[in-house]
């Protein structure tokens, strides 16, 4: 069965320092690969996403992350925390072909980068 | 642009009462989704359309309908609400369904 695990349920780090947010995947072949932020009592906003090409994927507000296909990994990253990152973050996986091709999400890992 | 924006913003309905959360986009988007998040619970989608008069069901269609009459708008009815239903709805849409999803700012409900 296809599924997505954040094996973290809860990330703390210190401001300036830098951050990773780990993502897995179960599904077949390379799939398309998403992370999302949300902030409290806000909906979920893009931050980037994998398709094809470079492994590594810079996206909004200074994140990339870095698409492994030999350990089925997609973590997210940022070289140096702020304050302000600490929010609720979604990896999302989706087959490109067969006949299952949903989104599947995360549960989410909660960020707090304290002061 | 307003992107994605969804009406009501909070609503609290009692257990058998029904009511319609309307969900709208701006940005000419084929693919509309309606999700549920719980806590612990990621987001679980209900129902999605791919086009204008289509719906389908997600993972957790029961209790809920929809409808897409115009492309911008999908429609999420809950036609005897019960207290399971408590949580916050999301609205998300995409232009093509593996594509980025944008999403509403969320309907907190709860039912008594």
């Amino acid at each position: 069965a296809q599924s997505v695990a954040q094996p973290e349920d809860q990330v703390n780090v210190a401001e300036g320092n830098p951050l990773t947010v780990k993502c897995t995947y179960s599904v077949s072949g390379n799939p398309y690969l998403f992370w999302y932020v949300q902030y409290p009592n806000r909906g979920l906003q893009f931050l980037l996403k994998y398709i094809t090409g470079d492994n590594l994927v810079k996206g909004s507000y200074g994140f990339e992350a870095e698409f492994n296909k030999s350990q089925t990994s997609f973590h997210l990253k940022k070289p140096s925390a702020l304050v302000s990152d600490s929010a609720l973050y979604f990896c999302a996986v989706r087959a490109r072909a067969g006949n299952n091709r949903k989104l599947i999400w995360g549960l989410g890992t909660s960020l707090a980068v304290n002061p | 642009n307003a992107g994605v924006t969804q009406t009501p913003k909070f609503r609290v309905l009692k257990t058998g009462q029904s009511m319609t959360l309307l969900c709208a986009q701006d940005m000419n988007h084929e693919y509309m989704y309606w999700y549920r998040q719980d806590p612990g619970m990621g987001l679980r989608l209900i129902h999605y359309s791919v086009g204008e008069g289509t719906t389908a069901k997600g993972e957790v269609p029961d209790g809920y309908n929809v409808s897409r009459l115009k492309k911008q708008n999908f429609l999420l009815g809950l036609e005897s609400a019960a207290p399971s239903q408590t949580s916050v709805y999301f609205c998300a849409s995409s232009y093509e369904r593996a594509y980025e999803q944008y999403f509403g700012p969320g309907t907190r409900l709860t039912v008594t």
